[in-house]
């Protein structure tokens, strides 16, 4: 069964850093692509940043880029977000997702920034 | 970006009833669209991807179709289970852009 479990959330002031952690089981981890996507409260989905398999190619949504860095341990079948000057809009519940088109996500991870 | 705008963002309809949720992308995205459904305080599942194959496990009553700018997500005969948000995704083009939802609740 494909598992995807995130963590690392909670509340932080603005400005600062976090670095979220999805922890994937089930699947050869190293196969696949993976995403974070978020979702603002009472707001639609947002596609924040991908990357391949083998981690040589990343992308991100204008919004984020030069803030956050998406990364990946295949040795630890674990996907990381490192989220840098934050601001008030980052604030979201932020979804790991398999591949890139979002096959399986996980529970997701609250997010809060706020001072 | 690609722009997806989806409709209707809210929808009530009866069990047994057949409902369609359309999206339309602002250029021609091939076939590459999902669609998902997000109960609430749940992560979204996929139901259909690349516009009209059905995902592993989910009901034959969830169907897709369309290609190029105009899609269609369709259950054949709603079930109360299926009460939930539903969402457009598409996937043709950086970035990946989602709908804003359309809310289906019963009648």
């Amino acid at each position: 069964e494909v598992q995807l479990v995130e963590s690392g959330g909670g509340l932080v002031q603005p400005g600062r850093s976090m670095k979220l952690s999805c922890a994937a089981s089930g699947f050869t981890f190293s196969n696949y692509g993976m995403a974070w996507v978020r979702q603002a409260p009472t707001k639609g989905l947002e596609w924040v940043a991908t990357i391949s398999y083998d981690g040589s190619s990343t992308y991100y949504r204008d919004s984020v880029k030069g803030r956050f860095t998406i990364s990946r341990d295949n040795a630890k079948s674990t996907l990381y977000l490192q989220m840098n000057s934050l601001r008030s809009e980052d604030t979201a519940t932020y979804y790991c997702t398999r591949g890139t088109m979002g096959d399986y996500w996980g529970q997701g991870v609250m997010v809060t920034v706020s001072s | 970006d690609i722009q997806m705008t989806q409709s209707p963002s809210f929808l009530s309809a009866s069990v047994g009833d057949r409902v369609t949720i359309n999206c339309k992308a602002s250029q021609n995205i091939n076939r590459y669209l999902n669609w998902y459904q997000q109960k609430l305080g749940e992560a979204p599942k996929l139901l259909i991807y690349n516009a009209n194959s059905l995902q592993t496990g989910i009901p034959s009553r969830f169907s897709g179709s369309g290609s190029g700018t105009d899609f269609t997500l369709t259950i054949s005969s709603l079930q109360p289970e299926d009460v939930a948000t539903y969402f457009c995704l598409q996937h043709n083009s950086w970035p990946n852009t989602f709908g804003a939802g359309t809310k289906l609740e019963l009648k």
